[in-house]
């Protein structure tokens, strides 16, 4: 198993271009995360997906949208890119809703790291 | 509002001092907490959780609701334990996200 894998690894956008990070998972998981992280303030979840077709913004979504169209595939998208969208952006996936432990670890991706100039 | 405080950016050790990672949390309801870590240009991995009162890589985390605080620690560092620590707070009992709420993680670094 590849686990959760993100494409690309690198990216350089200037200000108003657009671009879509995509994360894949080959474990089955229902749930799906996008985060972004900065120095100094820890990860911060964007959007997230609880199943195929479903989307909900989390605690910074503005400047990004999202699309599950497929269960194994979180996209994440870019309309015009701004400076301060420069990041990195981690996915990630977990099996689904459970009362068990097992349920809810996190499983990430390595991270697309961007650059907007 | 919930949220998960770590305090301290940077902690510097030397190889063999004990060290411990301070994590504070708010929540009112019963809190699931975890332990990821980030070992350099690595991804995020989970470290350990509360509720499996397990010990990783000679690191525990102990809950404690009455100081609301889950702090990392390990009786004796090692070289290869510097990396980037992130205190996360799950609300999964009843709920149907699995979100998490990360700190803004602290930076350990083990001097030889």
């Amino acid at each position: 198993n590849a686990g959760v894998t993100q494409t690309p690894k690198f990216r350089v956008l200037k200000t108003g271009q657009s671009m879509t990070l995509l994360c894949a998972q080959d474990m089955n998981h229902e749930y799906m995360y996008w985060y972004r992280q900065d120095p100094g303030m820890g990860l911060r979840l964007i959007h997230y997906s609880v199943g195929e077709g479903t989307t909900a913004k989390g605690e910074v979504p503005d400047g990004y949208n999202v699309s599950r169209l497929k269960k194994q595939n979180f996209l994440l998208g870019l309309e015009s890119a701004a400076p301060s969208q420069t990041s990195v952006y981690f996915c990630a996936s977990t099996p689904g809703q459970g009362w068990g432990v097992e349920n809810n670890e996190q499983f990430f991706g390595p991270g697309t790291r961007l650059t907007v100039l | 509002a919930q949220r998960v405080t770590q305090p301290e950016k940077l902690l510097s050790v030397f190889k063999g001092a004990p060290v411990e990672l301070k994590c504070n949390y708010s929540y009112s309801g019963s809190p699931e907490l975890f332990w990821y870590v980030q070992y350099s240009r690595q991804r995020l991995q989970l470290l350990l959780r509360h509720i499996s009162r397990e010990s990783i890589k000679g690191f525990t985390a102990d809950l404690n609701k009455g100081e609301t605080s889950f702090h990392l620690k390990k009786p004796f560092a090692q070289e290869e334990d510097s990396a980037m620590y992130y205190c996360a707070l799950g609300n999964n009992y009843g709920g149907a996200t699995n979100k998490l709420i990360f700190g803004t993680g602290t930076l350990l670094a083990v001097q030889p």
